[in-house]
């Protein structure tokens, strides 16, 4: 069954304080990892598409990367705006997105 | 370009009552989603369409949801009767032709900002 294992559930920050969001996954088949941004009422907002070990994306001060295992969302000098929940998901042989819980990320100005 | 437009933003309404939402996919988009999200959780798929199609809807509760996309674009979703445990944001999304790797398709959804159900 495919699984999606986000950590940490909360996280505050400094402004300034750079940090990494953990996506642990278990999918048959690996088409794709997806990293999402939400905002408090509202949708989730698309960031990376992840397709292969070893790759990375950058945006900003946003920069994913993918092993066999996991995926690592990593946070350079964040900002206050910033602060949103992200949200992690595979999409395998099922033809499913299947999304993890996501993390808080607060950051302080 | 608009976006996935979704409407009521907000619903409340006391259970066993009806409650329909309706959703605007983004225009050539073929595939849409309806996807269930309880406070602090991820999306949950509840259904997926291919064009007219219902492909996937192995996760909606069928003794009291329904959906429809007629003509392959706008879609409703519907809920009757409604129970205490429906309160949710239900968010609708969609997305370009069948997943495809790697091309210029990142394979992305597009939700739209959600209709939050409460129900008394």
């Amino acid at each position: 069954e495919d699984q999606v294992t986000q950590s940490p559930e909360a996280l505050r920050l400094q402004e300034g304080e750079s940090s990494s969001l953990n996506c642990s996954y278990t999918v048959s088949g690996l088409r794709g990892l997806f990293w999402y941004r939400q905002d408090p009422g509202k949708g989730p907002e698309f960031l990376f598409t992840l397709y292969s070990a070893g790759e990375e994306k950058e945006k900003e001060r946003l920069k994913a990367t993918l092993t066999k295992k996991e995926s690592f969302l990593h946070i350079t000098a964040p900002k206050p705006e910033d602060s949103a929940t992200y949200l992690c998901a595979v999409f395998g042989r099922t033809y499913k997105y299947i999304f993890g819980t996501g993390t808080r990320l607060k950051v302080l100005a | 370009e608009a976006g996935v437009v979704q409407s009521p933003r907000y619903k409340i309404i006391e259970k066993k009552q009806p409650v329909a939402f309706w959703c605007n996919p983004i225009s050539g988009h073929n595939t849409l989603y309806w996807y269930l999200q309880n406070l602090g959780q991820g999306p949950e798929l509840l259904i997926r369409y291919e064009n007219e199609e219902a492909v996937d809807d192995s996760q909606l509760p069928k003794d009291r949801f329904s959906a429809e996309r007629l003509k392959g674009v706008d879609s409703t979703l519907k809920i009757q009767p409604a129970e205490l445990g429906d309160s949710a944001v239900y968010l609708c999304a969609s997305s370009l032709d069948r997943w495809l790797a790697g091309g210029n398709n990142t394979g992305e959804l597009f939700f739209g900002e959600g209709s939050r159900l409460t129900v008394l």
